[in-house]
């Protein structure tokens, strides 16, 4: 059975710092990871997702890898910003199904 | 274009009531599936399906039910509500493997 486990748990900055956020999977048989976003009391927001044969994707200040041998992916987070507090979850597509595994979100906090 | 939509929002039931929690999508999606949300447990798969007339169980299917008639609905069912039925519920559909869209939730308590 797939297990999906985010380090840290909870991570709270100073504006402006780079940041790494973890993901680590027992199964590195994936079609797919996605990285998503959730503000308190709403729904997941796709931020990136890279397919089994990519190693990274990019999208604005947003940078996320994957080493499938190794069952690990990261978020990199550049330069951030108070918006970007807010919980953030990698979830592993293992099958044609497309059914997603979650890790259990690492809650990010931007202080000004 | 209004991408995944739930309803209700919010649901307050007793044990033993049963209801259906309502999931439309307009992106004529083939995938479609239910999670909910638990403290500490995290996004659990429940139902999903790959296309209409086609669903199968996920993670934790115990007391709910699902059918696809349609491409754009997939109601969840539940028979016989339990206080451990008490979660948040999403939605959410994709094409293929490729980027899933996830509904703004159902917060349901169950008393």
């Amino acid at each position: 059975k797939q297990e999906v486990t985010q380090i840290p748990a909870a991570l709270s900055v100073p504006e402006g710092e780079n940041l790494v956020l973890n993901c680590s999977f027992t199964d590195s048989a994936i079609y797919n990871l996605q990285w998503f976003r959730q503000d308190p009391g709403k729904g997941l927001t796709s931020l990136l997702l890279i397919q089994s044969s990519q190693r990274e994707q990019t999208s604005g200040r947003l940078n996320a890898s994957l080493d499938k041998s190794s069952g690990r992916s990261t978020l990199y987070i550049a330069a951030s910003q108070p918006g970007d507090s807010a919980t953030y979850l990698c979830a592993v597509n293992g099958n044609a199904g497309n059914m997603l595994t979650f890790g259990g979100g690492t809650r990010l906090m931007v202080k000004p | 274009n209004a991408g995944v939509t739930q309803t209700p929002k919010f649901q307050v039931l007793k044990t033993g009531q049963s209801m259906t929690l309502q999931c439309a999508q307009d992106m004529n999606h083939e995938y479609m599936s239910w999670y909910r949300q638990d403290p500490g447990m995290g996004l659990r798969l429940i139902h999903y399906s790959v296309g209409a007339g086609i669903t199968d169980q996920g993670e934790v299917p115990n007391g709910y039910n699902v059918s696809r008639s349609t491409t754009e609905d997939f109601p969840l069912r539940l028979l016989s509500a339990a206080p451990s039925q008490t979660s948040v519920y999403f939605c959410a559909s994709g094409l293929g493997e490729n980027i899933q869209y996830f509904g703004a939730g159902t917060r349901l308590s169950v008393l």
